[in-house]
């Protein structure tokens, strides 16, 4: 069974950074696409950024590019998402969802972190 | 960037009707490419249909996509008290890559 369990979630203040986690098991990871998708609070879903199974495939929203880093550890079947420069905007749940090899659309989602920026 | 506008934003029944959800895209896309999502409160979204109208694993036949070019629809058939969520459409392959449709809440009446 597909289980994508999402860790590193908190409270920062503007400016900082924060380093998400999304440990993966029950599927070969290193065989698919992941993505991070985010919702603030009482809102809608919102792609944030994208990494291929071999790491070479990465694209990111506008709205994080130049402050967040996606990335994947196929050894240790874990996907990372670095966020640096957080703004207010970035609070939310942050997802890790794993990418349809054909047709693609999210199939798995992990139970997601909470992610919250003030002052 | 393309825009997907779901509607109705609310949308009250009873179980056993039947409800349909519309979601319009600003301009024509690749139906392969549309998504529906089931969000329920607290929960991430699950996967109902990807390609338009190919259900994901485990989704009853209730569930049906449709659609094609700007205009895609999910119908689910008979309603059971179980589909009382939000549904959200996507499309893949956009700038963004993945676009998410606002959102329908299918609440009961």
């Amino acid at each position: 069974e597909v289980d994508l369990r999402e860790s590193g979630g908190g409270l920062v203040k503007p400016g900082g950074s924060l380093r998400l986690s999304c440990e993966a098991s029950g599927f070969m990871f290193n065989s698919y696409s992941m993505n991070w998708v985010r919702q603030a609070p009482g809102k809608g879903l919102e792609w944030v950024a994208v990494i291929g199974s071999s790491g070479s495939r990465i694209y990111y929203a506008d709205t994080v590019k130049g402050r967040f880093t996606i990335s994947r550890d196929n050894a240790k079947n874990v996907l990372y998402l670095q966020m640096n420069s957080l703004r207010a905007e970035d609070a939310g749940v942050y997802f890790c969802a794993r990418e349809r090899k054909v047709t693609p659309a999210a199939d798995s989602w992990g139970q997601g972190t909470l992610v919250t920026v003030s002052s | 960037e393309i825009v997907l506008t779901q509607s109705p934003s609310t949308l009250a029944l009873s179980p056993g009707e039947r409800a349909t959800l519309s979601c319009r895209a600003s301009q024509t896309v690749n139906s392969n490419y549309v998504a529906w999502y089931q969000q329920k409160p607290g929960q991430a979204p699950s996967l109902l249909i990807y390609g338009a109208f190919n259900r994901a694993t485990g989704i009853p036949d209730r569930f049906i996509g449709t659609g094609s070019g700007t205009d895609f629809t999910l119908t689910i058939s008979r309603v059971e008290p179980e589909d009382f969520a939000v549904y959200f459409c996507q499309l893949y392959g956009s700038s963004p890559l993945y676009i998410f449709g606002l959102g329908t809440k299918l609440e009961t009446k």
